[in-house]
């Protein structure tokens, strides 16, 4: 299967400052997703981005396909902006996603 | 965005008992459906693929007789943990994606098990 590669594994932040984690993955790409997985576990859609930049709200998130990476931006974060941010893409030829290995966001007050 | 429900959200049950979470689409119509698998602190690892009205492609190292998938509706899919063990204990968690529009995927609350 695909690779996905996802950095920095941690990151603190102090609430208000920005951050841009990455993702790099091995291969052709169809889909890319970002999600950010709150405590409880649940997986939230942030960006559904094959391709181009996107933004909702204090979040934007850019893929270069050809260059096979995508950039989470997230600015001005909030204490509820902490936990677990995945990047996961789906191959050419299989629908299924294939989950990068997170990066664990902390903000703190 | 659409939404998928899992339930039940926490299980416990003795070891040797069988287990059976659903995973149901609620405002769309899923043809596909998979269920993943996260152990604390880790990724989610891809256990299975399943389309409606056919059997489950099961990846590498994922036990079919353990891990029973059915996809009977476009909205419901359910994974069976048949004779569970406490290495069984672990974050169980469906997605869904609607192939006639596009492959953003969607995803239940998760199951956490516990095989005591």
């Amino acid at each position: 299967g695909i690779q996905v590669e996802q950095s920095p594994p941690d990151l603190i932040l102090q609430e208000g400052a920005n951050s841009t984690l990455r993702c790099n993955f091995s291969d052709s790409v169809n889909n890319l997703q970002w999600f950010h997985q709150n405590p409880w576990g649940q997986l939230i859609n942030l960006f559904y981005i094959p391709s181009g930049t996107k933004q909702n709200g204090r979040l934007s998130a850019t893929t270069v396909a050809t260059e096979r990476y995508s950039l989470l931006y997230i600015s001005s974060s909030q204490t509820t902006d902490s936990g677990v941010y995945f990047c996961a893409v789906e191959g050419a030829g299989a629908n299924n996603l294939f989950f990068g290995t997170g990066t664990r966001l902390t903000v703190i007050p | 965005g659409a939404v998928v429900s899992q339930h039940p959200s926490r299980v416990i049950c003795k070891s040797g008992t069988s287990v059976k979470i659903e995973c149901r689409s609620l405002d769309f119509q899923a043809t596909t459906m998979f269920w993943y698998r996260q152990f604390p602190k880790q990724s989610l690892m891809l256990m299975a693929t399943s389309n409606e009205g056919s059997k489950a492609t099961y990846e590498q190292g994922v036990e079919k007789d353990k891990f029973l998938i059915n996809h009977a509706s476009l909205t419901l899919s359910t994974l069976t943990v048949t004779s569970a063990h406490p290495e069984d204990s672990s974050f169980y968690i469906c997605s869904a994606i609607n192939l006639g529009l596009n492959t953003e995927a969607f995803f239940g609350q998760g199951t956490r098990l516990t095989v005591v």
